[in-house]
């Protein structure tokens, strides 16, 4: 158990759709990163938060938008979703003090887009 | 931009051999690197990672990995290979220069380890 909460495991919805995907970092970590594992892309980096600030941004859809709030837990939000959105949405989070910056992951969200 | 390359998406073992799972990067500077694995339907495990110092790593379930500078090559290894090591496998670079508390990593496609009884 690597201690990164992620809800719900499974969800499908049709196109147009929109979503919310929640994360609740390990206990102490100021940092939220988002990726999606999708079989033809790999694991893409989305987005980085740090302690409720944006920090990084990657191959994120303008269609997607993530929040991390006051008690550090983070939400992914998906909107007009479309077939190719479906995909394993994991969330990882990271200690400053590690310095070296392994990050811990959940255990991923399943959006199946109909 | 940094990057990662796994060039086998599969690799097939008998039970009891030894393993390699190859790993080449590109990144300006010196490279953190990363192992993980991700076994059906669960997230990433850490196992493994270089920052500075020996070139053989040790870490989680009797894997090493192997940091090559000249050949940009992060391989990871272990000596006897497990039936329960079967899994995908992720090497991960992060860009030493990324800014402070920014340690998103670069994945590479994952090498699927299947070992065989």
């Amino acid at each position: 158990d690597s201690g990164v909460t992620q809800t719900p495991k499974h969800l499908i919805t049709a196109t147009g759709q929109r979503v919310t995907l929640r994360c609740s970092p390990r206990s102490g970590d100021l940092s939220v990163y988002w990726y999606q594992q999708s079989l033809d892309q790999g694991l893409q980096f989305l987005i980085q938060y740090y302690n409720g600030e944006e920090r990084a941004k990657g191959n994120i859809l303008e269609r997607f938008s993530a929040q991390q709030f006051p008690d550090l837990h983070s939400e992914l939000n998906l909107s007009s979703l479309e077939l190719g959105d479906s995909a394993l949405y994991f969330c990882a989070s990271s200690t400053p003090s590690a310095g070296t910056g392994e990050l811990f992951f959940g255990e991923g969200s399943r959006l199946t887009v109909l | 931009a940094q990057s990662v390359a796994q060039p086998e998406d599969q690799v097939n073992v008998a039970e009891g051999n030894p393993l390699t799972v190859k790993c080449t990067y590109s990144v300006s500077g010196n490279p953190y690197l990363f192992w993980y694995v991700q076994y059906p339907n669960r997230g990433l495990q850490f196992l493994l990672k270089y920052i500075t110092g020996d070139n053989l790593v040790k870490g989680s379930y009797g894997f090493e990995a192997e940091f090559n500078k000249s050949q940009t090559s992060f391989h990871l290894k272990k000596p006897s290979a497990l039936v329960s090591d079967s899994a995908l496998y992720f090497c991960a670079v992060r860009d030493p220069y990324s800014g402070a508390g920014s340690y998103q990593l670069t994945f590479g496609k994952g090498t699927k380890l299947s070992v065989i009884p």
